[in-house]
Parts: C-alpha cells; structure tokens; sequence
C-alpha cells in the first residue's frame, strides 16, 4: 500500500504531557500538509511543507506546536504541555506541487485527560 | 471564517432515494474537491473540479463545479448503505496564495436498507 500513513493511530495522554505524531506521505508526493479536525467539523488547515521548507503556518498553530520535515520525506507533529482542548483529530496529507488533489493518511486521534 | 457552507447538515433516507448536497461559498475556488469520511478514518479523495460547468460522474455519483466557480454539487442516484458517511467539500481559495483546503461544514449521510 503506498497511500499516506500515520503513527500512531491513537494517542491518550495527560495534561502536560509532550506528544510526537509522524505522518509517512505518499513517496513521490513533494508537499505535505497537517490539518486538525474536531468533532463534527470539517478539518482546519495548520501548517504545510514543500519538500523540506515550511511554507505556511495556521494561527491555529500556537508555539507549543511544531512540525519538521527534516529530509523532505516524513513529517512530525509536536505538541508540547498539551492541553484538553488539543484533544482531535490530527491528519496528515500529501500532493504533488503540480496537481491540487490532497490524499489524506487515516489520522491520529489524541485525546487529552 | 467559514468559507464553505454545505446543506443540508443531515440527511437521513432509504436505500434506493436519490439526493443532493450542496457545497456554497461567496469566494472564487481555483479548484474544488469532495471527499467522503468514515469515523475514526481521513478524508477519502472522490472526485476533484477545476473549470467552471464541470461535471464529472463517479458511477451513480454525480458532481458539478458552478459556472463561476463559487459552489458545487453532490447528487447519489438510488442511494445504497455504503454510501452512508461524511461528505466533506474542500477547495483552493484564489486569494490564498498557496494550496490550502479550505473545507466545508460537511453533510452527514445515513442511508437506511
């Protein structure tokens, strides 16, 4: 299978507490995206990579967040201190810079105690 | 801000009904996007319209890009349980400079044998 993977899939942690999420996109893909999404919403764009540059950063991506791309290929997600209302959906996706079409991985769901 | 606005929130119907979502924004989308959601699972790609009028058709699935490139459609023909799901629409707003997806509310699907 060589669609966009994520590890891993659930994470429960408590308040306080650093969490790490990778995303694995598809391996010709040159950008990758994270998004979070919350119960009953659609997902909300946080911050996207051509190759190893972040090029973009959501608001919603406050300092206790980071994401690296390091060699181009697989990203990680930090979150430190978390907090209760970290608590979402996490998901990743993957596109080639010459097509606008996203596919998504199967996501991370952390939830936060 | 919610660009995206889709109707209904909910549909519940049986299996066999034809139907109809929407997905409206007062915003020019350089291209547009559906996708469907399982719970626990990521967004699943359908289809992608790019030229206003667009109208593409993924077996008893059938999508239109609005002729000034601000909504879309989403009609089922005789709708069957495994249809049921979260339809999400998603597109690349011109103004944003880059590819994000911008995603609407999303239009939760039961379909009922």
């Amino acid at each position: 299978d060589t669609g966009v993977s994520q590890d891993p899939r659930h994470k429960i942690t408590k308040r306080g507490q650093n969490v790490t999420f990778r995303c694995d996109p598809i391996s010709e893909h040159n950008r990758l995206y994270w998004y979070r999404q919350t119960l009953g919403q659609g997902p909300e764009f946080l911050t996207y990579f051509q190759n190893e540059a972040q090029l973009e950063k959501s608001r919603l991506l406050s300092d206790r967040f980071s994401a690296e791309r390091p060699k181009g290929s697989f990203s990680t997600l930090e979150i430190q201190r978390t907090e209760q209302g970290d608590s979402a959906m996490y998901l990743c996706a993957s596109s080639l810079a010459t097509l606008n079409e996203q596919f998504f991985g199967p996501g991370t769901r952390l939830t936060v105690l | 801000t919610q660009l995206l606005e889709q109707s209904p929130q909910f549909l519940s119907i049986q299996e066999g009904e034809n139907l109809t979502v929407y997905c409206n924004s007062s915003s020019v989308f350089s291209s547009l996007q559906w996708y469907r959601q399982e719970p626990g699972e990521g967004p699943v790609l359908l289809v992608t319209v790019v030229t206003g009028g667009e109208v593409k058709k993924l077996k008893r699935l059938t999508f239109q890009f609005g002729d000034a490139r601000k909504d879309s459609s989403l009609h089922i023909t005789a709708a069957q349980p495994g249809d049921t799901g979260l339809y999400l629409c998603a597109g690349v707003n011109v103004n944003t400079g880059f590819q994000k997806l911008v995603f609407g509310t999303g239009t939760r699907l039961l379909v009922s044998p």
